[in-house]
């Protein structure tokens, strides 16, 4: 039972354009939303994270949206670098140190 | 500058060896986090401890052990090598002082068993 799904395993979008990974979960305790950024042979880095009291967080180029009652979050990237091509997992928690991670999405971000 | 290291970073062994891997975070973080990645499942958790002595299996911890001695290591023991256990570990770990925390992850050790 995936409790968190990332239903695109790719995306591919043009330099300076937004680029937007969705995310949709099952469990409606999870309170503590997080978006991780891989790029191969190194590990997860930590980009922006959400609190459930909150429908938007913004970092820089980074936004990340919470719809509760569709629970589902995206992340928008604007504008989109080349260096932005990673593998994006988002990752949720109930209430606990323990996070549950999606499949991720691989993000490709074309000069 | 405070760090989590894993070791060996890339790892060759044979059905039925046991097998140990290691994970050392200099940040005096209490949790600790072992995962395994693999295509089409994300990552998913092995085994986590919140501190010393305490150990808990996440949700594919058979066939894999963990031990907390020090605040500093976390060592994943894989007790008989399996061809199902090649995969790209990695470890993690979290302050345990906050309610919404960040975890901060190794660079990772790819294991292949043959």
């Amino acid at each position: 039972d995936q409790q968190v799904k990332q239903n695109s395993p790719s995306l591919s979008v043009q330099e300076g354009r937004i680029s937007i990974l969705n995310c949709d979960y099952t469990n409606s305790m999870f309170d503590y939303f997080l978006w991780y950024k891989k790029y191969p042979a190194e590990g997860p880095t930590f980009l922006i994270s959400i609190s459930s009291i909150k429908d938007k967080n913004e970092d820089g180029r980074f936004t990340v949206f919470l719809n509760k009652s569709a629970k589902h979050l995206s992340l928008h990237i604007v504008p989109s670098q080349p260096g932005d091509s990673a593998v994006y997992f988002c990752a949720a928690s109930a209430g606990t140190y323990k996070y549950i991670f999606g499949t991720g999405t691989r993000l490709k971000v074309l000069a | 500058d405070a760090e989590i290291t894993q070791s060996p970073r890339h790892k060759i062994t044979e059905t039925g060896r046991q097998v140990t891997l290691a994970c050392h975070q200099t940040w005096n973080h209490n949790n600790m986090f072992w995962y395994r990645q693999d295509l089409g499942h994300g990552l998913r958790l092995i085994h986590y401890s919140y501190g010393v002595h305490d150990t808990n299996k996440g949700e594919v911890s058979d066939g894999y052990s963990v031990s907390r001695s020090n605040t500093e290591d976390l060592p994943l023991t894989l007790e008989s090598a399996a061809s199902s256990q090649t995969s790209v570990y990695f470890c993690a770990s979290s302050s345990g002082q906050g309610s919404q925390e960040t975890q901060y992850f190794g660079p990772g050790t790819r294991l292949l068993v043959l």
